[in-house]
């Protein structure tokens, strides 16, 4: 079955760039109806959407985010990207990719993996 | 702060019924469906409700959840050990353009 699997720096200095990969296996990334999202989840608070893109070109992000965060894609890698800018201790969280449905709901997640923003 | 509210905490002894809340508004409860996760410790949220009321393939049908107007509810029968883990809410917000997920609701087993 289809299984995310998150990568990159576990820590980030502060006003660095955050840049995440999400590995998709056992499938295609691909997909004319689904789509893949970032979400990240500070420690013992709610999960926060950070946006989603489909494979047809579509890409949305969280309106409080948006002006440094870039999502993209590379199929022939079967790989989702995250890169989020001037980061602060702010943004230290789990970071989880997953897979979203037509529905708007996430059907499978990547086992999150933590980003500490320190100097 | 999070787009829909829940209580922090939840508790029931083995076998009983509990129920956690989730209370939103009109641009994303009440206009689009809810979905739970179930995040046990140290792992991922798993999708545990769809469409307010929907389960997928394996998740026991002491889980149910509901919805009205601008809230919704998760209710757990039968209480086991194994429930206890952190569940959240979430649904489309339309003026976000995306998901809003409530803060979380600690069940504990007692």
């Amino acid at each position: 079955q289809v299984q995310l699997q998150e990568s990159g720096p576990g820590l980030v200095k502060p006003s660095q760039t955050l840049s995440l990969t999400c590995t998709v296996s056992g499938g295609s990334i691909s997909s004319a109806t689904q789509y893949w999202s970032w979400i990240r989840q500070p420690a013992g608070k709610g999960p926060e959407w950070i946006g989603r893109l489909f494979t047809t070109g579509t890409i949305d992000y969280n309106p409080s985010l948006k002006s440094r965060v870039t999502i993209s894609v590379d199929m022939p890698k079967n790989q989702l990207s995250l890169n989020l800018t001037s980061v602060t201790a702010a943004d230290t969280a789990v970071y989880y990719c997953a897979r979203g449905s037509g529905d708007r709901y996430f059907d499978i997640w990547g086992q999150g993996t933590l980003v500490t923003v320190s100097s | 702060q999070s787009v829909l509210t829940q209580p922090p905490s939840a508790s029931g002894t083995p076998g009983q019924r509990v129920t956690i809340s989730c209370s939103g508004s009109s641009s994303n409860i009440g206009s689009n469906s809810v979905n739970w996760y179930q995040q046990l410790p140290g792992t991922a949220p798993k999708l545990l409700i769809h469409r307010n009321n929907q389960r997928p393939s394996g998740v026991p049908d002491r889980f149910s959840g509901s919805k009205s107007g601008t809230s919704a509810s998760l209710a757990i029968s039968g209480l086991q050990s194994a429930d206890e883990a952190d569940y959240y809410c979430a649904a489309w917000d339309d003026n976000l353009n995306g998901p809003g997920f409530g803060g979380g609701t600690k069940l504990t087993v007692l």
